[in-house]
């Protein structure tokens, strides 16, 4: 058990859906990243949070919006989904640079 | 901006032998992180050994050491004494030490597939 706690594990819906894919990272972790890893893509970063605010924004799409609640847990919210946002979702928290700990992922299939 | 590069998309070792696996990257920061990240076929994301760029040292953890190479961009992983459990995807991983700027995403290879043969 990494600490990270990503839920549910697999998820399978119609594409024009919206789904919530929930995170809570490691105890005293402040800081929350969410990462898609798809086939063809690889491992592309989303966004990140830090105590409750958000921090960076990578590849994520205007259907996609994030937030983190004030006991640091995360959502990442999927909506209008289509064919191609299958792929695995992970959560990610970290500790100064210490490299990031990676819960065990949503496997998100639309169908 | 960081990139990093895998280039090798696949390899093969005997069990009980050595490979080393490639990575290069290119960054304009002088204090930085590196990682090895293994994700078997369970596609848990672990974390298998880090860098700090300004120590010299190469990193080591038991049957996995680095050959982090500065100057050339370079950060290899080379796994001795493979074992059947190592089969699985790595990926490289670069961080800037600023983690708590607007660039502190950890930033990965394409991955490799390594497959251990019995």
């Amino acid at each position: 058990d990494s600490g990270v706690t990503q839920t549910p594990k697999h998820l399978i819906t119609a594409t024009g859906q919206r789904v919530t894919l929930r995170c809570s990272p490691r105890s005293g972790d402040l800081s929350v990243y969410w990462y898609q890893q798809s086939l063809d893509q690889g491992l592309q970063f989303l966004i990140q949070y830090y105590n409750g605010e958000e921090r960076a924004k990578g590849n994520i799409l205007e259907r996609f919006s994030a937030q983190q609640f004030p006991d640091l847990h995360s959502e990442l919210n999927l909506s209008s989904l289509e064919l191609g946002d299958s792929a695995l979702y992970f959560c990610a928290s970290s500790v100064q640079g210490y490299g990031y700990t990676f819960g065990s992922g949503t496997r998100l299939t639309v169908v | 901006a960081q990139t990093v590069t895998q280039s090798q998309p696949e390899m093969s070792v005997q069990e009980a032998e050595t490979v080393t696996l490639s990575c290069t990257y290119d960054t304009s920061e002088n204090n930085y992180y590196l990682f090895w990240y293994k994700q078997p076929p369970s596609r848990q994301m672990i974390l298998v050994i880090r860098q700090e760029a300004y120590k010299q040292q190469n990193a080591t953890e038991n049957r996995f050491s680095v050959n982090f190479q500065k100057a050339a961009k370079s950060f290899s992983l080379k796994i001795s004494d493979s074992q059947l459990g190592d089969t699985a995807m790595y990926f490289c991983a670069f961080l800037p030490r600023d983690y708590t700027g607007a660039n502190s995403k950890l930033t990965f290879g394409k991955g490799i597939t390594l497959s251990v043969r019995p």
